[in-house]
This record gives C-alpha cells, structure tokens and sequence, in this order.
C-alpha cells in the first residue's frame, strides 16, 4: 500500500513570499501531523488535524497554518517567509486519534524548503 | 511538560561494535518512549517504543532499549553495529492532556556514523 506522499519535495522561495505544502496519509489514515526539522532546532511539532479539525498545534507564529480536507490529505501554508523558515517540513498520518499517543506514525519524506 | 535530551550529537562505531545511543526523559505522567530512525533523504521510522509494558523493548533491525525510571533513561542499544545502521536516530516522548490531546516532543538526534 502507497505511502505517506509529500510534495513538492524540494522548493526554493524568496523572503516575503508564501508557500504551501501538501501530504496525502496512507489510505484510511485520518490524522495528519505537521513537524519542522531544521539542523539548530530539531524536530518541532507544528500542528495534528484528524477529520479536518485541528486538534493540537506547538508554538509556532500564526504565518504557519494548516488544514486538512474530507478525503485527510493535508496542506500546510507559511506567509511571509523567513530565512529561518528554511527546513525540512515533514508530515507523518496514523490510523486513528491515538497516534501521537502510541506512537503509531508513519512519515513522509519531508518536502525540503529553502527561503533565500 | 514533557521533554528528552540526547546525549552526543555524534556517536561514531567501527562495524561491529557496541551501539549505544542515550535518552533522558522528563515527564510529569508515565511516558510512552519511542526511538525513531531518519536514514539520509527520508522520513522517520518507528524503531521501538515502550508504553508501561515491559521495561525492556526490542525493535526492529536488533535494536532495543530499556526504559529506568529511577535514572529517567531510554538509552537504545545494539550489540553490533552494521554499516546500514548509518542513520539519524531520534528519542521522542508522548505527551498531553488526555483525550486526543497528544503531541510528540522530540530529542535533537543523534548521527550514528558506523566505520568498517
């Protein structure tokens, strides 16, 4: 079965502009969840969406948003990009709502942004 | 709040050698514990975790770790390294609120660097 598809994987954006990321989770997978890797800070988590509700989000300015659609693909948008917005944004899908819980995750290959 | 520190950035191994990758936890409920690998240009896996079950867990590739409360330790372990162990490997830990309110904290990583 197909897995977690992130695109596009690599994108290059200037300051000022915006730029929209999106995640299909595996078939039958309704949680999404959205973290930044970036070499200084790690993994950061930016925000879970399960049936098009957002449920919890970390501590990231309001320039990060996200949203999940019926069929659970996910896009994330981050306005007025930042030099320090440059990363590796990964996605990741669980089954059910217990997959941060449990651990249960299964990630994407991340979609690599670079902000000049 | 919960919260892991890896200790060692970088842990270099001659194939064949001991692995031993450390995890400290901070949490202010039972953790669920979890170790991840990030091989170059792709997601996370899921390597193990450890969810008040047994205090020693085995994953996959002949990892395991033990969870010890009294030292708030998570260390991963494998008896001998191979070269397609070469990875970034990750501890994270669970937390939240309750309900479906969860969200994984993760370690800075550590690059295992595996030397024939």
């Amino acid at each position: 079965k197909a897995g977690v598809t992130q695109t596009p994987r690599y994108l290059i954006k200037t300051r000022g502009q915006q730029v929209t990321l999106s995640c299909s989770p595996i078939s039958g997978h309704r949680s999404v969840s959205w973290y930044q890797q970036t070499p200084g800070q790690g993994l950061q988590f930016l925000f879970e969406y399960f049936s098009e509700t957002q449920r919890n989000k970390g501590n990231f300015p309001g320039r990060f948003s996200g949203r999940q659609f019926s069929n659970s693909r996910s896009e994330m948008n981050v306005s007025t990009l930042e030099l320090g917005d440059s990363a590796l944004y990964l996605c990741a899908s669980s089954r059910d709502s217990v997959g941060l819980k449990t651990g249960e995750l299964f990630f994407g290959e991340g979609s690599r942004l670079t902000v000049l | 709040a919960q919260s892991v520190t890896q200790l060692g950035s970088h842990v270099s191994v001659s194939e064949g050698a001991l692995v031993l990758l450390r995890c400290n936890y901070s949490s202010s409920v039972p953790p669920y514990l979890f170790w991840y690998v990030q091989y170059p240009n792709q997601g996370l896996q899921l390597l193990l975790k450890y969810t008040s079950a047994a205090t020693l867990v085995k994953g996959i590739n002949g990892f395991e770790a033990e969870f010890k409360k009294s030292e708030t330790s998570f260390h991963l372990t494998k008896p001998s390294a191979h070269m397609s162990d070469a990875a970034e490997y990750f501890c994270a830990v669970s937390g939240g609120s309750g309900g479906s309110n969860y969200k994984l904290t993760f370690g800075k990583g550590t690059l295992l660097t595996v030397n024939p």
